[in-house]
Order: structure tokens, then sequence, then C-alpha cells
């Protein structure tokens, strides 16, 4: 079983829409969480940190939800800069490792 | 400028021709590791090294090695590449574990 998991996607949204994307992690351990955006071929680059009380940076929210295992992203009124992949990465206490999900496609439409 | 510095950018190879691709950061971080990203897969972690001289096996680190003498360097070294192991490269590195990750520009590698 994936310690990471998200839908591919891909999303097809118009401008202004509302977007949310779901993450789930299988390990209890896990401390830290992110979401990261990827431009295509290029290198992730954080977006934002997820905190337990949840957070919000302009457009965007994040939230985690420790008993469910799942942590989320929502970005409101979408741009055409916002296409790109959302990658989830979780840290698990024990593992000493960064897991990244697959990864999910955003494309906004004009 | 703060940077995780990564060559070459791209690469093509023979089987068995052994490489070395370089990483080195700026920030004096703690954490570095090294990933592979393939369609479909994601990014899957090589090997990963908390400090100097102390390095660790990722989910995926046959057919390479690592080492680290020194904070700022983290090379992957590819002994007798062979072509599944074309692919994405990236490296990364961290103040510490939990803190956010700053990858390097990437190497795509392919090797023939």
């Amino acid at each position: 079983r994936k310690e990471v998991e998200q839908d591919p996607g891909p999303f097809n949204v118009p401008e202004g829409a509302t977007v949310a994307f779901n993450c789930t992690y299988s390990n209890s351990a896990s401390q830290s969480f992110f979401w990261y955006r990827q431009d295509c071929r290029k290198e992730p680059k954080l977006l934002m940190s997820v905190y337990s009380s949840g957070n919000e940076d302009g457009r965007f929210t994040a939230q985690l939800n420790r008993a469910s295992q799942y942590i989320s992203l929502l970005i409101r009124d979408s741009k055409l800069s916002d296409s790109a992949t959302y990658l989830c990465v979780v840290i698990i206490r024990t593992g000493n490792q960064f897991y990244f999900g697959t990864g999910t496609s955003l494309t906004v439409i004009p | 400028e703060a940077q995780v510095t990564q060559n070459p950018r791209y690469l093509i190879t023979v089987t068995g021709k052994k490489l070395t691709v370089t990483c080195s950061q700026n920030m004096n971080h703690e954490y570095m590791s090294w990933y592979r990203q393939d369609p479909g897969l994601g990014l899957r972690q090589i090997y990963y090294s908390m400090n100097v001289e102390v390095t660790d096996k990722g989910d995926v680190p046959e057919g390479y090695k690592v080492s680290r003498k020194e904070k700022r360097n983290f090379p992957l070294i590819l002994e007798s590449p062979s072509p599944n192991q074309t692919s994405l490269y990236f490296c990364a590195s961290s103040s510490f574990l939990g803190e956010k990750l700053f990858f390097g520009s990437g190497t795509q590698l392919s090797v023939l």
C-alpha cells in the first residue's frame, strides 16, 4: 500500500472556479505535511505547509484531518497560472523520509 | 542566492558506463536526498542523508550509490547504468527533516 495517495485527475476547470484536491496517507505516525506545485518536468516548489488547525495563503487553503488521515488543498478563484501538478508530501516520524503522492494535474481553462 | 545546484541538466549515456550526477547546496542544510520521477509513479526516494557521513537507503536504492563527505555536496553515482534507470532525477535539501525541501532543477537521464 502506498504511503500517500492522490487522485491523479486531470482536473480541468474554468477560470474563477473553486477546486479542491484531497490526499490520503496511510501511516498514523505521519508528522509533517506539505503541498508542492510542479510545472511540467521542472522542480517541485513548496506551495504551503499544512498545519493541524488549517491554514490559508491568499487563494489557497490547506487542511489536515488526522482522524481520517487526509489533507486537502482548496484553490479559490482559479487563475490560468494555477495550471500545474500538485503534490502532497508527508513525513513519517519514524521513517526519516519525505513521501510524495503521484500528483494531481490541474488545468485552468480560459 | 540560496539554492540547490544539480548538474548536468541532461545526460545521455550507454549501458554500463559509470556516471555521477552532482548536487550542491549553499544553505548549510543538514538533510539531503535524491529522488527519481517516473510517469505514474511520482517522486520516489533513492537515498537520503541526515548529516555528513550519514546516508541511508530510500525506497528505490538498487543500482545507485551516494556519499556525503561534506555537508554541502551529495553526489549520486550510477556504477553501471541500465536502461531502467532512465528517469528524471532531483536532488533536494532541507535544514532538517520536517522542514520544507528545496529542489535542484533536475537531471534528465537517458541510458541507451
